[in-house]
């Protein structure tokens, strides 16, 4: 099956900073990217859809200023998670589809813990 | 539009059998089951599609009946490493998938 890697797998930083994920499809060209966040006990909710080499669609209510997707090749997606706060606390999973949809490829998630 | 499971949760022995629903009010084009233990990301098991078809792996089944807009997830003679957070996902033709709540299932011995 395919493989789509996270990187880092955990993050702890402080309020204020801004943190990058990094999220890779190992062995095919992912045409589209998909970041969710999930906080504890709840499900996974879409904050955005990633085409390479276009600007990101943000789901509603998910500040594009403050988690900026960058989605520069096929095999690469980056969430940048600006200013962070507690609140942002949360663990952020990626997912990658070839030519359409109905097969999506997690990655194994970041938690990040902003103190 | 969130898929609906149900149950919210459940509780088996080992060797039980249990059934998750996953339905919608809008048209399915195909139904995706994933499990997720706790810490970890999603795992797919499987997905299906239009045409009212049935899948399975092992003892973990699924159906899928479009008219009714509406999934269900069977697992047969339970074990342990079943246990975890059963989601499934409804994506249409031009959208990715949105999960439902999902179910927690528990398997004890």
């Amino acid at each position: 099956g395919a493989v789509v890697s996270q990187h880092p797998s955990w993050v702890i930083c402080k309020s204020g900073t801004s943190v990058k994920i990094e999220c890779r499809s190992l062995d095919f060209q992912a045409t589209t990217m998909f970041w969710y966040r999930q906080f504890p006990k709840q499900s996974l909710m879409l904050m955005a859809t990633s085409n390479e080499g276009s600007k990101a669609t943000y789901e509603q209510g998910v500040e594009k200023d403050k988690f900026l997707i960058n989605h520069a090749s096929l095999t690469l997606s980056t969430l940048t998670v600006t200013s962070a706060h507690p609140e942002d606390s949360s663990f952020y999973i990626c997912s990658a589809s070839g030519t359409d949809y109905y097969e999506q490829y997690f990655g194994p998630g970041t938690r990040l813990t902003v103190t | 539009q969130q898929p609906v499971q149900s149950p919210q949760a459940v509780i088996l022995r080992e060797g039980e059998d249990a059934v998750i629903n996953c339905s919608s009010s809008k048209a399915l084009y195909s139904v995706h089951w994933y499990r997720q233990k706790h810490g970890e990301a999603p795992v797919f098991l499987m997905i299906l599609l239009k045409g009212g078809e049935q899948k399975g792996h092992e003892k973990i089944s699924a159906s899928f009946n479009e008219k009714k807009q509406q999934s269900s997830l069977y697992l047969t003679a339970s074990q342990l490493s079943y246990s975890g957070t059963y989601f499934c996902g409804t994506p249409n033709k031009d959208t990715p998938l949105v999960f439902g709540k999902g179910t927690r299932l528990s398997v004890i011995a």
